[in-house]
């Protein structure tokens, strides 16, 4: 079946320490997305990628890095930096070409910082 | 740039009543419009999407959503609703020149038996 991984389903992690949260998709996929999901306040985009080798800041970028060495995988990593990293954290792809923007989601990864 | 407004946080409904909950999209008329669903602890799920030219748009699990022009929203429907559906939605919006997507906030849906 073809979809989108994330790994861990749930992390913890202290404070101070940095920490990367894995995203696979198999959908052959061009563009990929990370958001972060605090209650009450919808989805906010972190980060995004349209193709291999290249992404973008999001809305909250502080805080957090990403790398896009292969069109299958766009790995998140919560730094040290981020003030507050406790959150749900969602993957998602699109086909990037095609222009109705829709995406497809992870599972998530529940980060909670000590 | 395009947005989206759902109007209530949270919505209780009894079980077999009618669901609706609204979206409301800014001024220009967009192209897509999507409706996504997401269960406690789970990703995204998509239920139903806008194209330029439909009205009346119908999703999985008995959803379904109607683009009214001069209204400029896309609330969505379901007849009677079912103990399962109990979960957040989320209407969305291309934006960025299509590379983005813009989520309004999300209603929680409560379905009381």
């Amino acid at each position: 079946d073809g979809g989108i991984t994330q790994s861990p389903k749930y992390l913890f992690r202290k404070e101070g320490q940095n920490v990367t949260l894995s995203c696979e998709q198999n959908l052959n996929h061009d563009a990929m997305y990370w958001y972060r999901q605090d209650p009450g306040q919808g989805l906010r985009l972190i980060y995004y990628s349209q193709i291999v080798n290249d992404f973008q800041k999001g809305d909250i970028a502080e805080g957090y890095s990403v790398s896009r060495e292969k069109k299958e995988s766009f790995p998140l990593t919560v730094t040290s930096a981020q003030k507050n990293p406790t959150a749900f954290y969602l993957c998602a792809s699109s086909m990037g070409l095609e222009r109705s923007g829709e995406q497809f989601f992870g599972p998530g990864t529940r980060l909670t910082v000590l | 740039a395009q947005s989206v407004t759902q109007l209530g946080s949270h919505v209780s409904v009894s079980e077999g009543a009618l669901v609706l909950l609204r979206c409301n999209y800014s001024s220009s008329v967009p192209p897509y419009l999507f409706w996504y669903v997401q269960y406690p602890n789970q990703g995204l799920q998509l239920l139903l999407k806008y194209t330029t030219g439909a009205t009346l748009v119908k999703g999985i699990n008995g959803f379904e959503a109607e683009f009214k022009k001069s209204e400029t929203s896309f609330h969505l429907t379901k007849p009677s609703a079912h103990m399962s559906d109990a979960a957040e939605y989320f209407c969305a919006v291309p934006s960025g020149g299509y590379q983005k997507v813009t989520f309004g906030t999300g209603t929680k849906l409560q379905v009381i038996p």
